[in-house]
């Protein structure tokens, strides 16, 4: 089950920010806030990561609080394109072969519409 | 950016029969790839993780026999759905990690399969 608390939709009006919610309280120094989005029958397409840091890229910016018990994904100009349902997700680690390894377990995440 | 591949995109097959789903990451060695399966209007729910030259890990309730996972290069996975059933009828979809923990997981197109 999943370790974050994402609401189940959203609207945005095309052109508009939009910004989604995410809460992670039980999040662990080391672990990591991973967002993902589908559109519909495709596979989840990679935004964006990261551990305390605000980070940006060319799709969005992450916005962790300090305590890292939250986050937002901002979608600085959304466009009918970004519908989609929204994941937010705190990999899960253990010990594998020695190795650590995340495990990314999926909630229901967020659908967001975007209007034109 | 680092691709997934997976083949074939969708497939159909008989009751009965085994069909074989390739996941292949492009430009990167992957030690690790991650095999998942997502029901209509549902979330995707991970099946098992697989190791590059080792027996794969199942998630609880996900049976081996069932489900057989080969990952014999650091480029290939395969997940063979043996004797197949209407129930197993799915999109399945496989991830891979570039990198190490904290680094990025990229998921491939997903593939559609139909049991008649």
């Amino acid at each position: 089950d999943a370790k974050t608390t994402q609401p189940t939709s959203m609207d945005c009006a095309e052109g508009r920010a939009a910004n989604l919610p995410c809460n992670h309280s039980t999040i662990s120094g080391n672990e990591y806030v991973y967002w993902y989005r589908q559109i519909h029958s495709q596979g989840p397409q990679y935004i964006i990561h990261g551990l305390k840091n605000n980070e940006t890229n060319e799709m969005a910016s992450l916005i962790i609080t300090e305590d890292r018990k939250s986050s937002t994904l901002i979608l600085p100009h959304a466009t009918l394109r970004d519908t989609a349902v929204y994941y937010c997700i705190v990999p899960r680690l253990g010990l594998d072969r020695g190795s650590t390894l995340g495990r990314l377990y999926f909630g229901r995440g967020t659908q967001l519409t975007v209007w034109p | 950016g680092a691709v997934v591949s997976q083949h074939p995109s969708w497939v159909i097959c008989k009751s009965g029969t085994s069909v074989k789903i390739e996941c292949r990451s492009l430009d990167f060695q992957a030690t690790t790839m991650f095999w998942y399966r997502q029901f209509p209007k549902q979330s995707l729910m991970l099946m098992a993780t697989s190791n590059e030259g080792s027996k794969a890990t199942y998630e609880q309730g996900v049976e081996k026999d069932k489900f057989l996972i080969n990952h014999a290069s650091l480029t290939l996975s395969t997940l063979t759905v043996t004797s197949a059933h209407p129930e197993d009828s799915s999109f399945y979809i496989c991830s891979a990690r570039f990198g190490g923990l904290g680094n990025t997981i990229y998921f491939g197109e997903g593939s559609w399969l139909t049991v008649v």
